[in-house]
């Protein structure tokens, strides 16, 4: 029974570079959203996405943008990487309704 | 927006011993009250749950309370065990997003 899939585990980049992280869903799952978790501290919701479409989105800056693929897979890619950005990223699953299960994350650390 | 509120911060308690999370939140909205145990360097993993129209749910050891006039839910956790130590988040969906609590970190001493 596949869990959510996050891809990679680690990631390291450096300050002004791009990056794309990946979440595979639970299947039969439709809904993806992503969080943010600095250390120490709850996440943060970054983006949902539902049926390919953009549900919501958090106080993120442009920089952050997502999409979600006609498998229900999705990216989320981050551009001009600044310190802060490092953070453990968060992807989570569900069919629609509230529950939500996470992936195991992408370790992002930004030198 | 909403605004989720987590105490303590820390906890330690004995082995055997009952553990109790408190959370707050201000969205009279938000409808479905999660709590997720995070281990070190694992995914948050959903133990229990409650929504809105529900004042009480338990699931074996652990058991969530919710009083919506009040806006604030909690965890307990009965007869603590090493392997209930983790990180404890509670969580609160207003049908838009989860607002998260800042979590608490529970150390159960043997």
């Amino acid at each position: 029974d596949a869990g959510v899939t996050q891809s990679p585990t680690h990631l390291i980049k450096t300050r002004g570079q791009q990056v794309t992280l990946r979440c595979s869903p639970i299947s039969g799952h439709k809904s993806v959203s992503w969080y943010q978790q600095v250390l120490g501290q709850g996440p943060q919701f970054i983006f949902q996405y539902y049926e390919k479409e953009e549900r919501g989105r958090g106080n993120f800056p442009d920089r952050f943008s997502a999409r979600q693929f006609p498998n229900y897979s999705s990216e989320l890619n981050v551009n001009a990487l600044l310190l802060g950005d490092s953070a453990l990223y968060l992807c989570a699953s569900s069919l629609g309704t509230p529950e939500a299960f996470f992936g195991q994350g992408t370790r992002l650390t930004v030198v | 927006g909403e605004n989720v509120e987590q105490h303590p911060s820390t906890l330690s308690v004995q082995e055997g011993d009952s553990a109790v999370i408190k959370c707050t939140y201000s969205d009279s909205a938000s409808n479905y009250f999660p709590w997720y145990k995070q281990e070190l360097g694992k995914r948050p993993q959903l133990i229990i749950d409650i929504r809105s129209n529900v004042g009480e749910k338990k699931d074996q050891r652990i058991a969530v309370t919710l009083n919506k006039t009040a806006k604030h839910f909690s965890l307990h956790i009965t007869e603590t065990q090493p392997e209930d130590s983790a990180v404890y988040f509670c969580a609160a969906n207003n049908g838009n997003q989860f607002y998260f609590g800042t979590g608490t970190s529970l150390t159960v001493i043997p």
